[in-house]
């Protein structure tokens, strides 16, 4: 079964308003998560990295202040769209490290900026 | 930076035969990672490997951890239709000596399985 659940799988919203997306380790506590993003028939893109208990860490180029990530707890990250816009729809993944390099992902979130 | 490319980029296989995907680098990883891709969905982690030189098996899929460290390759033996996806190899990001665990993803290899 999946160990990291991500919500909503499919979210639709109107441009200028914001959405958050939820990322949960099941059974485990992920002091790190990951935020990907991913483009029809592309590979996957890394985005931030988000430590529990302090800020994430944002990759070259990712607007830290139209992402915004949570990480309050050990088993929970949210990635908050910003004044979504179209361009910003995409498959957005979290992931989460259980052990020893292993990392798991969550089934993704599509979104829709209309 | 690190790269990992991927090889073949597709492939169009019948039902039954035995598939081969490689994955190399420019440079040295401690782990390898194959992941399955379903359309629509997060990446399933198939195969994790430590040490080089490791070869695992998970069912029908073996992989192997290169013994210069900067490749591996994946095989499915026996395909079925529900092999179908696409594969990606990952590795830990060489910054901070690999222990944030970033992965970086290589360029994936579509797999199709004809009935």
């Amino acid at each position: 079964g999946a160990v990291v659940s991500q919500h909503p799988s499919r979210v639709i919203c109107k441009s200028g308003t914001s959405v958050k997306i939820e990322c949960r380790s099941l059974d485990f506590q992920a002091t790190t998560m990951f935020w990907y993003r991913q483009f029809p028939k592309q590979s996957l893109m890394l985005m931030a990295t988000s430590n529990e208990g302090s800020k994430a860490t944002y990759e070259q180029g990712v607007e830290k202040d139209k992402f915004l990530i949570n990480h309050a707890s050990l088993t929970l990250s949210t990635l908050t769209v910003t004044s979504a816009h179209p361009e910003d729809s995409s498959f957005y993944i979290c992931s989460a490290v259980k052990r020893r390099n292993t990392i798991y992902f969550g089934e993704g979130s599509w979104l829709t900026v209309v | 930076g690190q790269q990992l490319n991927q090889s073949p980029q597709s492939m169009f296989i019948q039902e039954g035969e035995d598939v081969s995907m490689n994955c190399t680098s420019s440079s040295i990883f401690n782990t390898w990672l194959w992941y399955k891709q379903d359309p629509g969905e997060g990446p399933v982690l198939l195969i994790a490997l430590y040490k080089a030189g490791e070869l695992t098996s998970n069912g029908r899929l073996t992989a192997q951890f290169g013994i210069t460290r900067k490749d591996s390759f994946l095989n499915i033996s026996a395909s079925i239709p529900s092999d179908v996806g696409i594969y990606f190899c990952a590795g830990p990001s060489g910054e901070s000596g690999g222990a944030t665990n970033k992965l970086i993803f290589g360029t994936g290899t579509l797999l199709a399985v004809q009935p």
